[in-house]
């Protein structure tokens, strides 16, 4: 079993929609949560710890829910920079990052 | 933020050659870095774990014989991809973390022809 889990997608929406994008974790110890964002052949650049309390940053909604070994991203009016592939990640040990496969997002005009 | 530099961007080599790549943390010292590979359209995949003035970590399934890993000081971590192959092409990323946050070099887009 993958130690993370994600929906490749792809996700096509139009400008001004919501999108949600869930994510499951294999190893219930696992310590940080964790979306991040890559843009086509470049790295991965942070867009939002995901807390227990969920939190939220703008039009980006993040929720952990530890029980369900579950994290999910929302986004809200949806712009056309949103596009790109979304990956969600997980810290199992302490700064050991595994990655879900990336969700795919492509908002069209 | 903090800043990794990862050298060089693209690199074409021939089969059986060996290819270096660098990883540096640029403002910070990191006693542990993380080399990840990405096929094309699929996730970053952790290779190994870098420790600082130790052997590395790998992960189950990575050849530590062919994917040389040296991490002689607190700002710079080396990856060796020995004999590459051209099934050894794929985008190779680094990471050093501060605190619970992961800083990601640029990547090396390698090409094995």
């Amino acid at each position: 079993r993958k130690e993370v889990e994600q929906d490749p997608g792809p996700f096509n929406v139009p400008e001004g929609a919501t999108v949600a994008f869930n994510c499951t974790y294999s190893n219930s110890a696992s310590q940080s949560f964790f979306w991040y964002r890559q843009d086509c052949r470049k790295e991965p650049k942070l867009l939002m710890s995901v807390y227990s309390s969920g939190n939220e940053d703008g039009r980006f909604t993040a929720q952990l829910n530890r029980a369900s070994q579950y994290i999910s991203l929302l986004i809200r009016d949806s712009k056309l920079s949103d596009s790109a592939t979304y990956l969600c990640v997980v810290d199992q040990t302490g700064n050991q990052f595994y990655f879900g496969t990336g969700t795919s997002l492509t908002v069209i005009p | 933020g903090a800043v990794v530099s990862q050298h060089p961007s693209r690199v074409i080599c021939k089969s059986g050659t060996s290819v270096k790549i660098e990883c540096r943390s640029l403002d910070f010292q990191a006693t542990t870095m993380f080399w990840y590979r990405q096929f094309p359209k699929q996730s970053l995949m952790l290779m190994a774990t870098s420790n600082e003035g130790s052997k590395a970590t790998y992960e189950q399934g990575v050849e530590k014989d062919k994917f040389l890993i040296n991490h002689a000081s607190l700002t710079l971590s080396t990856l060796t991809v020995t004999s590459a192959h051209p099934e050894d092409s794929s985008f190779y990323i680094c990471s050093a973390s501060v605190g619970v946050e992961a800083f990601f070099g640029q990547g090396t887009r390698l090409t094995v022809v």
